[in-house]
């Protein structure tokens, strides 16, 4: 079964950081870009930032609001992907999706994604 | 950044109705748009790519057309499990992706 799962979620306080995991099963993760995607409580859907695959380069692209204080990164042996949150602001409370897409198929659809895990930044 | 607005907001319809979501670019993104459906409390489904490409499993009752800057999602029949939240999303280059506002269709 194709499954993403997302872990490390919590309460944090501003200014501090916090790492989620994604830990994928039943697919080729390297062969995928991987995304997050946040909803603040009772809000709309904000894309956060991918990764492309290493056969397109394995660069991550961010979201203004976030650009310099996250950082996504890979693992593809153990087919992970990580979502590094420093400098946490109030404004980063959502849950947080981490997502895959196959860019040469579906381009930047996400067409997996996992339960979400929560994340509080409060003090 | 490329924003996406959805109309309308909110849409009453009832249960065998066929509804039509839009959804309007900032600048032309050619054919490169998602459509998704968010039930409450559950993760994002996507339903369509590319504008109009159902993807796998998704019912033949929901379809998508557009390209350029004006895109619109139909369903037909509505069923009580569509009553949902529905999103469209850019994704035209490798950077900085966007979703609509969504779009809540709900029962009259």
């Amino acid at each position: 079964e194709v499954q993403l799962v997302e872990s490390g979620g919590g309460l944090v306080q501003p200014g501090r950081s916090l790492r989620l995991s994604c830990t994928s099963s039943g697919f080729t993760f390297g062969d995928y870009a991987m995304g997050w995607v946040r909803q603040a409580p009772g809000k709309g859907l904000e894309w956060v930032g991918f990764i492309k695959s290493k056969a397109y380069g394995g660069t991550a692209e961010y979201v203004a609001s976030v650009k310099g204080r996250f950082t996504i990164s890979r693992d593809d042996s153990k087919s992970i992907a990580y979502l590094e949150m420093n400098s946490l602001k109030t404004e980063d409370t959502a849950v947080y999706y981490c997502t895959r897409t196959l860019i040469i198929m579906k381009g930047g659809a996400f067409d997996i994604w996992g339960q979400g895990t929560m994340v509080t930044v409060s003090s | 950044d490329i924003q996406m607005t959805q109309s309308p907001s909110t849409l009453s319809a009832s249960v065998g109705d066929r509804v039509t979501i839009t959804c309007r670019a900032s600048q032309s993104i050619s054919n490169s748009l998602a459509w998704y459906q968010q039930r409450p409390g559950k993760a994002p489904k996507l339903l369509i790519y590319k504008a109009s490409t159902l993807e796998s499993g998704v019912p033949s009752k929901f379809s998508g057309s557009g390209s350029g800057t004006e895109f619109t999602l139909t369903i037909s029949s509505l069923q009580p499990g569509d009553f949902a939240t529905y999103y469209c999303q850019q994704y035209n280059s490798y950077s900085r992706w966007t979703f609509g506002q969504g779009t809540k269709v709900e029962i009259k």
